[in-house]
């Protein structure tokens, strides 16, 4: 089945400063990767999310980039700010055949110092 | 957009009694739910899938006797944890998968097993 390792498991930066996430997949026939903010006793957020076709995706302080050759996909957070603490998960799916199922990483705790 | 409204948000029972916890699907059908787990600090881990009108598919080394599952309408998902134990306790967390709007997730229940 599939396995997404994610790394690093803490981040902390600075205010503005940007924070990088990173993913691998070992499912070469997975086509979707959202990934979701979890605050605190809540359930994720979808914050952006890509799929197999399409190389990035940005939506304002935030983007996505894969590499499906490498199996890996990561995710960008420009101009951070306090409010951007939080845990990230990322997560793969085969969306529209065979497990649908979101597999998830082991997340990453970020940390943004103001 | 769409919503799952997941209760209750949080609930403390004794050791051996049953809980329910519910997960609905406002203004949407849901065909097909996830069940997560999730323990502090941890990532979500698939439990279960169940789509309306069949039985659960579990994954390898959950109990189903043990942990219930009923998708018997379109708008409503059940996780029943039976003779419930304190390693029960943990953080479950509902997903709602529709063509329309991918994954739903639900605000998570906080069982805790005393």
């Amino acid at each position: 089945g599939e396995n997404v390792e994610q790394h690093p498991s803490t981040l902390s930066v600075q205010e503005g400063d940007s924070a990088v996430i990173k993913c691998t997949y070992s499912d070469s026939a997975s086509n979707y990767f959202p990934w979701y903010k979890q605050e605190l006793g809540k359930g994720p957020q979808l914050i952006i999310d890509i799929r197999s076709n399409v190389g990035e995706k940005k939506d304002q302080r935030i983007a996505v980039t894969l590499n499906k050759t490498a199996k890996h996909f990561s995710l960008h957070i420009t101009e951070t700010q306090p409010e951007d603490s939080a845990v990230y998960f990322c997560a793969a799916s085969k969306l529209d055949t065979g497990r649908r199922a979101l597999t998830f990483g082991s997340g990453t705790r970020l940390q943004v110092q103001p | 957009g769409a919503v799952v409204s997941q209760h209750p948000s949080r609930v403390i029972c004794k050791s051996g009694t049953s809980v329910k916890i519910e997960c609905r699907s406002l203004d949407f059908q849901a065909t097909t739910m996830f069940w997560y787990r999730q323990f502090p600090k941890q990532s979500l881990m698939l439990m279960a899938t169940s789509n309306e009108g069949s039985k659960a598919t579990y994954e390898q080394g959950v109990e189903k006797d043990k942990f219930l599952i009923n998708h018997a309408s379109l708008t409503l998902s059940t996780l029943t944890v039976t003779s419930a134990h304190p390693e029960d306790s943990s953080f479950y967390i509902c997903s709602a998968l529709t063509q329309n709007y991918g994954y739903t997730f639900g605000s998570g229940t906080r069982l805790t097993v005393v």
